[in-house]
């Protein structure tokens, strides 16, 4: 079975701080990697596709990393701000889309 | 505006009374898709669409049916609904197979949260 673990499940920090989890995957049998962020009530939101070793994108105060020989992915937010409280998902490709369940971030004023 | 369109958002049912919850897209994407999310378990591939047609089974597609007669359409169907159905259901719509080749990410519908009782 695979799996795409996803850590810390859930996150504290103040406004203003920077903050980063991290996705695990199989290294083997590597298509692609997704990050969404998915807010309450809301639906998932794509934010990043990272399809090759050593990827980094980036959307405003959001990065992401990849690294597929060692099977992990590092999400990188600056600056937090309360409106960046959401769950945030990767989802591993082996060629069909497996999700982790997601590391919860709220950032307090 | 792109949009994946999802209805109901909410529904309670009972046990064996069919249902079908809709699922429209605007994009002209060619795959479509039908997760469930259950606490704990990150989300969870039911049934997918990669054409007009052209459907097959997820990971957990017991209980459920499809069908994709247009290429905007994929209705989710639940002919005997049992309460380990309940659940948060999303349709998700990219141009290609999600996963495969650069930049085709998913755009997820409004989601619907099904309560069997």
């Amino acid at each position: 079975i695979l799996n795409v673990e996803q850590s810390p499940q859930s996150l504290h920090v103040q406004e203003g701080d920077s903050t980063n989890f991290t996705c695990s995957f199989p290294s083997s049998n590597f298509y692609a990697l997704h990050w969404y962020r998915w807010e309450t009530a809301k639906s998932p939101e794509a934010l990043f596709v990272m399809t090759l070793n050593g990827d980094e994108k980036k959307k405003g105060r959001i990065s992401a990393t990849l690294n597929t020989k060692e099977g992990y992915s590092y999400l990188y937010i600056k600056g937090s701000q309360p409106e960046d409280s959401a769950t945030y998902l990767c989802a591993f490709s082996p060629g069909k889309l497996i999700f982790g369940t997601g590391t919860r971030l709220q950032v307090f004023p | 505006e792109a949009q994946v369109t999802q209805n109901p958002r909410y529904l309670i049912t009972v046990t064996g009374k069919k249902l079908t919850v809709t699922c429209s897209q605007n994009m002209n994407h060619e795959y479509m898709s039908w997760y469930r999310q259950d606490p704990g378990l990150g989300l969870r591939q039911i049934y997918y669409s990669m054409n007009v047609e052209v459907t097959d089974k997820g990971d957990v597609p017991e209980g459920y049916k499809v069908s994709r007669k247009e290429k905007r359409n994929f209705p989710l169907i639940l002919e005997s609904p049992s309460p380990n159905q309940t659940s948060l259901y999303f349709c998700a719509s990219s141009l290609k197979i999600p996963g495969q080749g650069a930049g085709y990410g998913y755009t997820f519908g409004s989601g619907t949260r099904l309560t069997v009782v």
